[in-house]
This record gives C-alpha cells, sequence and structure tokens, in this order.
C-alpha cells in the first residue's frame, strides 16, 4: 500500500487565489512527522512546511498552511494568494518512528500546480 | 554560501562507464543521505549514512556504493552504468534527533546514460 498519497496529479489555480493540495498517509507508528517540498522546474527540492504527529496546532509558515486532520490521516498544504512563482511540483513527505532506520522520507507522487495570471 | 552541494550537476555518460557524484554540506548536520527522482518524478531514498556509518540501505543494486568520508561528505559511486539509472539524483542533510528534523537537499545531479 503506498505511504503517501497525492491524488491530484495537477490544477491549476488563478493567481491571488487560494489552494489547497491534498496529501494522505498510511502508518501505524505514532510518531511521525510529515513534511511539504516544492519542486521548481529548475529542480531543486525547497522545504516548505512541517506538521508533527502530536503537535496540536496546525504548522504555519508564511503563506503556507497545513491542514492536518490526524484521524482521517490527512495532511493537505494550503497556499493562500497564490503568486506566478508558486507554479511547481510539490510533494508530501512522511518520516515515521525515532530509530535511525526510520530517518527516510517516503514521499507522494507530487502534484503539478500551474498559476495563472 | 550554499548548505548542501552536488558535483556535477549533469552527466551525461555511456552504459558500462563507471561514475561519481560528489556532495557536501556546510549545515553541520551528522546525517546525509541519497535519494533517487526518476523519470516520473517519484523519489525514493536510496541510502542514509549517519557520522560516517550507513543506516539505511534500501534494496538498491550493488553497483551503487557510498562512501562517506566524514560527516560532511556522501559520495555515490555507479558501476557498469545502465539506461535504467537515468534520473536526477539528489543528496539531502539533516540530524538525526527526532522526527521534526527537515532535509536539505543539494541541487540534484542529473545524470543521462547513453
Amino acid at each position: 500500500a503506498q505511504k503517501i498519497t497525492q491524488t491530484q496529479p495537477g490544477m491549476f489555480v488563478q493567481e491571488k487565489e487560494a489552494v489547497t493540495l491534498d496529501c494522505t498517509y498510511d502508518t501505524s507508528d505514532q510518531s511521525y512527522g510529515l513534511f511539504w517540498y516544492k519542486q521548481p522546474s529548475s529542480g531543486e527540492m525547497i522545504f516548505l512546511i512541517y506538521q508533527g504527529s502530536y503537535d496540536e496546532q496546525n504548522a504555519t509558515e508564511g503563506r503556507y498552511s497545513l491542514n492536518f486532520q490526524k484521524a482521517r490521516k490527512s495532511a493537505n498544504l494550503v497556499i493562500s494568494a497564490s503568486q506566478l512563482g508558486d507554479s511547481a511540483m510539490y510533494f508530501c513527505a512522511m518520516r515515521e518512528g525515532w530509530e535511525a532506520a526510520g530517518n527516510k522520507l517516503t514521499f507522494g507522487g507530487g502534484t503539478r500546480v500551474l498559476v495563472k495570471p | 554560501d550554499t548548505a548542501v552541494s552536488q558535483t556535477p550537476k549533469y552527466l551525461v555518460t555511456q552504459m558500462g562507464n563507471d561514475k561519481s557524484i560528489k556532495c557536501e554540506q556546510n549545515l553541520g548536520h551528522d546525517t546525509m543521505y541519497w535519494y533517487k527522482q526518476d523519470s516520473k518524478k517519484f523519489l525514493k531514498i536510496m541510502f542514509s549514512y549517519n557520522n560516517k556509518e550507513l543506516i539505511i540501505n534500501e534494496t538498491v543494486p550493488n553497483r551503487f556504493s557510498p562512501k562517506s568520508p566524514d560527516k560532511a561528505h556522501l559520495n555515490l559511486h555507479i558501476n557498469s552504468l545502465e539506461l535504467g539509472d537515468s534520473a536526477v539524483y539528489f543528496c539531502a542533510s539533516s540530524y538525526l534527533r527526532t522526527v521534526r528534523e527537515t532535509q536539505y537537499f543539494g541541487p540534484g545531479t542529473r545524470l543521462l546514460v547513453l
């Protein structure tokens, strides 16, 4: 079974509007972390935001916020006031457990966002 | 200053050749990683080193051999390159301490095997 599922392969959003990127995850660990990364066309991976499984508040970083619904195992990224520079691939990723062997990030398939002027 | 750097950025080579990719981080992290991104953009962990010790070794052909001379460097050597090795290889680094630790990625090395 997929550990991280991003069901939206691609989407368009109008400039200045908000967009929500879906991410669902599957883990039996109680302790885990969820990350979102942005990959623009230039190819680098840029860290955006983090949500811990024990965090009571939803994470926010500037125009990025995370809608964390633990019972549903979802961690959707919300980008507010979209800008043309937000056009990119967005990846949801998870790190499970405390042990060193669990240190890897497991990535979803990504969502391509294109912001229209 | 670049936090995680990789060389080379592009690598075009013939099938059967041996090549290396180098990675360096100046963030003071104790753990480094290699990830592979295939043509469909899917990213998967290959290896992880913590303080020069191998801690993650996913199912990767043994033609791939990582080496960590110190905790700031992690190199990837690939023997007998095959067409299917064409991909983008990302190095990353982080602290190992908790699940909260963010992994910071290098710019990637685009490998094309002809």
